[in-house]
């Protein structure tokens, strides 16, 4: 069965750093997500992506974060200047269109912050 | 902030069916319930959606009421790998819907042996 895959499972960088996080959606999807889950809290939305520009984005989502395709296969989180309240599981997601019915999450990166 | 109230905990015995409900007093016409689960800090799974008919697949049913105020998942025969976080979700599908999905806190389900 088709999954999404994120590397690395575990970055650990220091505040100031810039981390790129690497996702590989499905290959047929269209639509690309970006979740993060701070420990012990909600699942929260970031970002979406189609067609090469941001569809929807949250408030979490400032210009600290930035989101590229820069390949057919890879979908990428950008965080330029880390802080320590980043520390977060990032969950990416794809689907095959906006109306899917079901989004498709790889396991997640868990970037630490020190 | 999600729509959807569900309770924090629940347990049910290896075996047993699992009825995990879902008040979504607000939602809308055209809004849709969604069902993902977590595993563990593992990325959230799809289970199950439906608008206002019951629906079955081979995970889960959803019973919605007929005044879609609240919903029940029902895992027929629960194991000890449904032992998760359940999230009931409410969005719309169609007309505009940017896709993301808002989750709350859900149910953290416990299946014992």
């Amino acid at each position: 069965e088709p999954e999404v895959t994120q590397t690395p499972s575990h970055q650990v960088t220091q505040m100031g750093q810039e981390v790129i996080l690497r996702c590989v959606p499905i290959s047929n999807h269209l639509y690309f997500y970006w979740y993060r889950q701070i420990l012990g809290q909600k699942v929260e939305f970031l970002v979406s992506f189609y067609n090469n520009e941001i569809s929807e984005k949250s408030e979490i989502f400032d210009d600290q974060f930035s989101v590229e395709r820069p390949d057919g296969s890879n979908f990428t989180l950008k965080i330029r200047s880390t802080k320590l309240e980043d520390s977060a599981m990032y969950f990416c997601a794809s689907s095959q269109d906006r109306a899917s019915y079901e989004q498709y999450f790889g396991p997640g990166t868990r970037l630490t912050v020190t | 902030d999600a729509k959807t109230t569900q309770p924090p905990s629940m347990d049910c015995a290896e075996g047993r069916a699992a009825n995990l409900p879902c008040n979504h007093s607000t939602i809308s016409g055209n809004e849709y319930v969604y069902w993902y689960r977590q595993i563990h800090s593992q990325g959230p799974q799809y289970i199950i959606h439906g608008l206002k008919n019951n629906e079955t697949n081979e995970m889960a049913s959803l019973i919605i009421t007929e005044d879609r105020k609240s919903s029940t998942l029902i895992l027929p025969h629960a194991t000890l790998r449904d032992t998760a976080v359940y999230y009931c979700i409410v969005r719309r599908n169609y007309g505009g819907s940017q896709g993301n999905l808002i989750f709350g806190k859900g149910t953290k389900l416990s299946v014992k042996p």
